[in-house]
């Protein structure tokens, strides 16, 4: 069981905004920053997010992320089939001194 | 560029060791932290440990503490993963990532990915 939950699948229609939300603790996200990756189907994840806002270069601001006290939230707008992927949110627990994962979540494109 | 290149993955039985090693490139290596992340055939990413740059120091997921060893060589810009008393459930592909930020300050990214070393534990 992971620390951090997040839903298993969400799903839109093309075009349309999917949200993932990332649940944790005061000891990870609620005083640690989250980052978000995204794994296409056979391929290695990537940097999505990090510092609980920012976009790395070459990230669409179709993607954007927030957070609020101990719970992230990822953003997909216009989506697109390409998107279809696994999305997981990460942070470091400063209780425990490991990273922590959420279990991922699965974007259907409808 | 950024390059991390894993080798050392394969076959192994219950109870066995196997060393995976890291080379990077592209970054001065001795300035970041490194990790490694699994993911079981089929399932989510688990972090398993980190190095941190500068003193080095190590931390493990529990799942790993007491049987995994992570260390790093600098001056080959290497990181290396000891697995010993390996079990069926450490089977997975075993990424090499780079960090962004400070882990222990709170800011903890995984910026860049290696392509994966295959780890199986079976008789």
């Amino acid at each position: 069981q992971s620390v951090l939950t997040q839903p298993p699948s969400v799903s839109a229609a093309p075009g349309q905004k999917v949200t993932i939300s990332c649940s944790g603790s005061s000891s990870n996200i609620g005083s640690s920053d989250v980052s978000w990756y995204q794994q296409l189907p056979g391929t290695t994840p990537k940097l999505l997010i990090y510092d609980n806002i920012k976009r790395p270069s070459g990230i669409p601001d179709r993607f954007s992320a927030s957070k609020s006290g101990a719970s992230a939230t990822l953003g997909i707008t216009g989506l697109q089939t390409g998107d279809e992927a696994d999305y997981y949110c990460g942070a470091w627990d400063n209780s425990l001194s490991v990273f922590v994962f959420g279990a991922g979540t699965t974007v259907t494109v409808l | 560029e950024v390059q991390l290149l894993e080798s050392g993955g394969g076959l192994v039985q219950p109870g066995g060791s196997l060393r995976l090693s890291c080379a990077a490139s592209g970054f001065t290596f001795s300035s970041y932290a490194m990790t490694w992340v699994r993911q079981a055939p089929g399932k989510g990413l688990e972090w398993v440990s980190v190095i941190h740059s500068g003193d080095s120091a190590a931390s493990y997921a529990d799942s790993v503490r007491g049987r995994f060893t992570i260390s790093r060589d600098n001056s080959k810009n290497t990181v290396f993963l000891q697995m010993n008393s390996l079990r069926a459930d450490d089977t997975a592909l075993y990424y090499c990532v780079k960090i962004l930020g400070y882990c222990r300050g709170g800011s903890c990214y995984f910026d860049y990915w290696g392509q994966g070393a295959l780890v199986t534990v079976s008789s």
